[in-house]
């Protein structure tokens, strides 16, 4: 398997625009998670899905950030309008549930909102 | 609510010297508990979990964890550490009962040669 896939590796934008960031789980899994991280909190869990379905989105940080799974292959998030202190880098993974929770991870998106 | 505490936020080791990372948790239930590997750049990479049983858990790279339920804590062990150890060491937990995984801020690991 290719493992968890996300895009684009790098974005850069401006303050205002709309940003999204697209995250192919491992097929077979059933649980998606996006998670942000920065150095001034580390990893933090924005939301995750089970079957499709978001489970807790008590993470996402305020109305500007939605994320979507229309099917299991397909995730995305939106941060509409970005922000500069939206920066960070967003990692999404997956899980089988099977392992008690281990994660799989993909290279991550970094966000630079300037 | 589940909370991970890493009390190290940067260790700087020579090669060779010992490395131990404190990770302690704060969750009443049942827990499963893991270590989670970021080399610069790289995404981040299972080092080793503890679910049940033997709670020395042995893992990828020479590193062991052992899990101490009356402490709440699961720390991270490698007797003799390589320069190709400097990472940064992300501990993480689950209640059994969910999906749903916490990390600890992290501990960013250099080593010497």
């Amino acid at each position: 398997d290719a493992g968890v896939i996300q895009s684009p590796r790098h974005e850069v934008t401006e303050m205002g625009q709309e940003v999204t960031l697209r995250c192919k789980p491992i097929s077979g899994h059933n649980s998606l998670f996006w998670y942000r991280q920065t150095m001034m909190r580390g990893l933090e869990l924005l939301i995750y899905f089970n079957n499709n379905v978001p489970i807790d989105d008590s993470g996402m940080p305020e109305d500007r950030f939605s994320a979507k799974m229309p099917n299991a292959s397909f995730s995305t998030l939106k941060i509409q309008p970005s922000e500069p202190r939206d920066s960070a880098v967003y990692f999404c993974a997956s899980s089988s549930g099977l392992d008690g929770g281990e994660l799989f991870f993909g290279e991550g998106s970094r966000l630079t909102v300037l | 609510a589940q909370s991970v505490s890493q009390h190290n936020h940067h260790v700087i080791l020579s090669e060779a010297a010992s490395l131990e990372l404190g990770c302690n948790y704060s969750y009443g239930g049942t827990v499963n508990l893991f270590w989670y590997v970021q080399y610069p750049g790289q995404h981040l990479q299972l080092l080793l979990k503890y679910f049940s049983g033997d709670p020395l858990v042995k893992g990828i790279k020479g590193f062991e964890a052992e899990f101490i339920k009356s402490k709440f804590s699961f720390n991270l062990r490698k007797p003799s550490v390589q320069w190709s150890d400097t990472a940064e060491y992300f501990c993480a937990v689950n209640a059994r009962n969910t999906d749903k995984l916490i990390f600890g801020t992290g501990t960013r690991l250099q080593v010497f040669p």
